[in-house]
């Protein structure tokens, strides 16, 4: 089936440090791909979507300057968390799609901001 | 009123017990159906994925479509503890409604040895 793999998977870091996570498809080409915010015990949160090449749409409420995303090919966007603050701490997962597929996930990266 | 509705549970069974997890949508709309499956600090893993009415079996999986009825479940038979996790249903639009996908809530579902 399709792999998504998303790097790192943990990560703890000082406030006011930047943090890029990294999403892969490996085994298919990814038209969108999208990048969840989950507190605990809560559902997903979109945050945005983003299409190679182009700009990402940024769901209401979402702060572009906060939250960076570069999606630069078919396989490959990463979202920086810009300046981080222990609010910013979460879970963030990232999810791909080929064309009207079913969206596949990362595992997820642990985000918390001392 | 939301698009999905899904009950977040939690919803707790003993082992060999047969789940059923439900969600409805108010969006006529909606063409593919997905059930995803979630472990604690894991991303959500595609378990079953259908389109448009009917039965899908996988295993001890099986999903159904009801249109008609805005309403789609997932039965776990012969449930074990490892099915212990957060399902989430969602829903795509289509050709004429787009692609964006719509996700329930999440019900926890916990499987009792």
């Amino acid at each position: 089936g399709a792999v998504v793999s998303q790097h790192p998977s943990w990560v703890i870091c000082k406030s006011g440090t930047s943090v890029k996570i990294e999403c892969r498809s490996l085994d298919f080409q990814a038209t969108t791909m999208f990048w969840y915010r989950q507190f605990p015990k809560q559902s997903l949160m979109l945050m945005a979507t983003s299409n190679e090449g182009s700009k990402a749409t940024y769901e209401q409420g979402v702060e572009k300057d906060k939250f960076l995303i570069n999606h630069a090919s078919l396989t490959l966007s990463t979202l920086t968390v810009t300046s981080a603050h222990p609010e910013d701490s979460s879970f963030y997962i990232c999810s791909a799609v080929e064309g009207n597929q079913p969206q596949h996930f990362g595992d997820g990266t642990r985000l918390s901001i001392l | 009123q939301k698009e999905v509705e899904q009950d977040p549970g939690p919803l707790s069974v003993p082992e060999g017990a047969i789940v059923s997890l439900n969600c409805t949508y108010s969006n006529s709309a909606f063409q593919y159906f997905m059930w995803y499956r979630q472990y604690s600090r894991k991303g959500p893993e595609l378990l079953m994925y259908t389109y448009s009415s009917g039965n899908k079996e996988d295993g001890r999986f099986t999903a159904q479509v009801d249109k008609s009825s805005k309403y789609i479940s997932l039965f776990i038979r012969d449930s074990q503890p490892s099915d212990s996790a957060t399902y989430l249903c969602a829903m795509i639009p289509g050709n004429t409604g787009g692609f964006k996908t719509i996700f329930g809530a999440g019900t926890r579902l916990f499987v009792k040895a």
